[in-house]
């Protein structure tokens, strides 16, 4: 089963630094979004990328940047790191941007700030 | 923008206890409901959804959840749990917007 895949799984930074997370949505997905979940809360919307082109955003300062690739693939950015921004980035894939269509989670990227 | 509460932060039961795990929402219009679950170190996994229709719908691993719409409510419940339940459980919703909303979630440990 070609779920979702996530790279790193583990990383440290450093304040100021930059990162990059990839993910590799399930096979037959053609969205993907990103999330932000801090310890002992809920994943937050970060933002969705259909067609190469970010579709929704959630309320992430300008630092976090994405893209996504012609083979559905993505990439999450953050500049400026914060110690704030440690956190488990998690990506999901679905099929189109339809209300209705469930999102597939990956395993998520552990980022860590010192 | 919709948001999610979600009742609980921890609940512990013991084994062919029942489970019911309460949630919230705030939002106006038309919303998909989604409850998900985390097993210890696994991905986030769909346990069941509502789009339509029947209000109590029926979820994988025996679980189930209804959907009260005066109570802006999409409780989760399991008649009898089993260890292998311990898990980390979150509600969330989809409004017009197509972002989904998560709860904070609620960490679930069954004892034997």
């Amino acid at each position: 089963d070609a779920g979702v895949t996530q790279s790193p799984t583990h990383l440290i930074k450093t304040r100021g630094q930059q990162v990059t997370l990839r993910c590799s949505p399930k096979s037959g997905h053609d969205t993907v979004s990103w999330y932000q979940q801090a310890l002992g809360q809920g994943p937050q919307f970060i933002f969705q990328y259909y067609e190469e082109e970010e579709r929704q955003r959630g309320n992430f300062p300008d630092r976090f940047s994405g893209h996504q690739f012609p083979n559905y693939s993505s990439e999450l950015n953050v500049n400026a790191l914060l110690l704030g921004d440690s956190a488990l980035y998690l990506c999901a894939s679905s099929w189109g941007t339809f209300r209705n269509s469930p999102l597939h989670f990956g395993n998520g990227t552990r980022l860590t700030v010192t | 923008a919709q948001s999610v509460s979600q009742h609980n932060h921890h609940v512990i039961l013991s084994e062919a206890a029942s489970l019911e795990l309460g949630c919230n929402y705030s939002y106006g219009g038309t919303v998909n409901l989604f409850w998900y679950v985390q097993y210890p170190g696994q991905h986030l996994q769909l346990l069941l959804k509502y789009f339509s229709g029947d209000p109590l719908v029926k979820g994988i691993k025996g679980f189930e959840a209804e959907f009260i719409k005066s109570k802006f409510s999409f409780n989760l419940r399991k008649p009898s749990v089993q260890w292998s339940d311990t898990a980390e459980y979150f509600c969330a919703v989809k409004g017009n917007d197509y972002k989904l909303s998560f709860g904070a979630g609620t960490t679930v440990t069954v004892r034997a």
